[in-house]
Order: C-alpha cells, then structure tokens, then sequence
C-alpha cells in the first residue's frame, strides 16, 4: 500500500491554459473522489467515482472541467481554458466500503497557480 | 457550501496542554471524521465515528459525537509541538455517495 499519489505536485499556468492533472488511488479502492481546496478553507467536494463511473458532479465543476477514470484505476481532471479563480489545491481522494466503513484516504495534492 | 463549522478558527498553546477542537454540522449523517493537514500538504486521516457512537479514542485523541446537538469535539491530550497543524472535521450525509463535506477547520499552534 503505497497511498494516494497525485502528480503533479505544483503547475503554475498562464490564464486560458489547459491543465491536467493525475491521480493514482491505492490499488484496491474502487472509489476516488476529486476535491478543491482554498487558502483557509476546508476542501470542497467536485466529483465521485465508482469503479469508471462518474456518479456524482457538484455544481462547482463548470463546463471548463472534467474528470475521467477510464479504467477504473487513475484519474485525472482537466481544466480548460484556466482562470485566476481556478487557483487552489486540488486534492484525490480513495475509499472502499471494506471493514464496513468509507474512509477516505488523501493524496498531497497539486497545487495549482493560474497566472 | 460547507457544512461544518469548527470552533475555535485558531488555537494556541503551549506543550503538554490539552487541546480542544469543536464541530457542528446541518444535516443527517453516516459518519464523522476528522483529518488533520500541515500547512501546504495533503490531508491525514485521524479518527472515524460512526452516527450509532459517542466517544471513539486513539492514542491521544479523543472524539466525542453528540447527534442530538449535530456536534462533535476532538481532544488531543498531551500535545506536542508536532501536533501544530489545522483540524477538519469532515461528515458524509445519509442518502449521499459518502461525499465528504468539511469546515474551515481550526488552526492548532503548540508552542516549545
């Protein structure tokens, strides 16, 4: 078990950039969630996955976002023509319902700067 | 939105002191956990208590869930200069897909 991976761990971009990023969940949790941090905030939820299905979006990704996880295994988000405000950390998540119970395990995150 | 509210937003004390974080959240939930973030870093799971419990330990921590009050409270005994990081409280909403929805956590300094 080598925990949740996200890559990168920082991407600085020019505004109207499209960015990418990678998660790599703990091999045997069929669960990955995508949430958004801000300085002094708590994160906020984005997007829930199951296996490759993406059953739950918030209303805070825009049509500039979208998630996939083609293959049931790595995730990745990617933001399209990036704005100012899209700056923040943008963290993966992990679970399974083994042992009875949803904890969800965090990756360290990429931090974000739009320019 | 978010649904948490921890209690206080920063705290400062000193090693060997107890420390106390509150919670309060809105709606119906599953369960309740609580993670802790070093400044700049990813999250860190410490503790989960589920809606049917009240008290949970760990090591240092105690967590404390009262559904009545839609509150929950984190003790660290014994604190460390270690321990200075900020403290989430996080719930996952009965009906939901186990979404987590944090608060705005508190801010723990423990001084030397």
């Amino acid at each position: 078990d080598t925990g949740v991976s996200q890559d990168p761990r920082h991407k600085i971009t020019k505004r109207g950039q499209n960015v990418t990023f990678r998660c790599d969940p703990i091999s045997e949790h069929n669960r990955l969630y995508w949430y958004r941090q801000t300085l002094g905030q708590g994160p906020e939820f984005l997007t829930y996955f199951q296996n490759e299905a993406q059953l739950e979006k918030s209303r805070l990704l825009s049509d500039r976002f979208s998630a996939e996880r083609p293959k049931g295994s790595f995730s990745t988000l990617e933001i399209q023509r990036t704005e100012q405000g899209d700056s923040a950390m943008y963290l993966c998540a992990s679970s399974s319902l083994a042992g009875g119970t949803d904890t969800q395990y965090f990756g360290p995150g990429t931090r974000l700067t739009v320019l | 939105s978010q649904q948490g509210e921890e209690d206080p937003q920063a705290l400062s004390i000193q090693e060997g002191e107890n420390a106390t974080m509150n919670c309060s959240y809105k709606t119906s939930i599953n369960n309740l956990q609580w993670y802790r973030q070093n400044s700049g870093r990813g999250l860190v799971h410490l503790i989960l208590i589920r809606s049917n419990e009240r008290e949970k330990h760990s090591g240092r921590l105690r967590v404390t869930l009262d559904t009545s009050k839609k509150s929950s409270s984190l003790l660290i005994t014994a604190s460390r200069a270690a321990d200075t990081a900020s403290y989430f409280c996080a719930t996952d909403s009965t009906g939901g897909y186990n979404k987590l929805i944090f608060g705005a956590g508190t801010r723990l300094a423990v001084h030397p």
